[in-house]
């Protein structure tokens, strides 16, 4: 069955530096969402990615979806303590598969 | 605050219960989904309803059930319940189930069995 795998699994940087987290799948996918948890909260959306090759930015934060619409990168700019958290990527295979969560990266930034 | 409510926010009991965890999406929304949340599983799929009918289902134990109603609330049962049930369970709904449908998570239900 389909797979989603993230890595690295955990991520410790000094505040100001930058941080990417992979999301790779085992087939393609017809959209691929990141969600962001901070400790102790819930996931809440961050963004979905649609097209082959898209790039789309919020901020200090870039994501992108692969050419074979089989990976994806989320990369945050001169962290801040507010970036903390758990990130997520979720692979839809066809609009009527269910919604696969990678396992996550977990950021933490050292002030 | 996303609009999903859950309840309990907390339950406690012991190995064999059963207990049913309430989920309430946000108005508009016709997609609930549930999700099982522990330290070493990270956050595994359980099952979605779409509009009252099963849409979807993942990794989702026999001993475990679920039903959305025609108010679009729904509730997930779990049964002869193990030490390793223990988790936080998530609850989300989304506008419809297509491309493009951003999924809003509730606050969760923490289950701890003893």
């Amino acid at each position: 069955g389909q797979q989603v795998m993230q890595i690295p699994q955990y991520q410790h940087v000094q505040e100001g530096e930058d941080f990417t987290t992979y999301c790779n799948s085992s087939t393609t996918l017809s959209n691929i969402q990141w969600y962001k948890q901070r400790p102790g909260g819930h996931p809440v959306f961050l963004i979905q990615l649609v097209k082959s090759g898209e790039v789309k930015k919020q901020k200090r934060l870039t994501f992108q979806f692969g050419e074979a619409k089989k990976n994806s990168s989320l990369h945050i700019t001169a962290t801040q303590t507010t970036d903390v958290g758990t990130y997520f990527c979720a692979g839809q295979g066809t609009s009527y598969d269910k919604v696969i969560f990678g396992p996550g990266t977990s950021l933490s930034v050292i002030p | 605050d996303s609009g999903v409510t859950q309840t309990p926010k907390h339950l406690i009991t012991a190995t064999g219960q059963r207990v049913t965890l309430r989920c309430s999406p946000r108005s508009g929304d016709l997609s609930v989904y549930w999700y099982q949340q522990s330290l070493d599983q990270g956050l595994q799929f359980l099952i979605q309803y779409y509009n009252g009918e099963e849409r979807a289902k993942g990794n989702i134990l026999e001993r475990f059930s679920a039903q959305q109603f025609p108010d679009l609330h729904s509730e997930l049962n779990l049964s002869s319940l193990e030490l390793g049930d223990s988790a936080l369970y998530f609850c989300a709904s989304s506008l419809g189930t297509s491309v493009g449908n951003e999924q809003f998570f509730g606050p969760g239900t923490r289950l701890t069995v003893l």
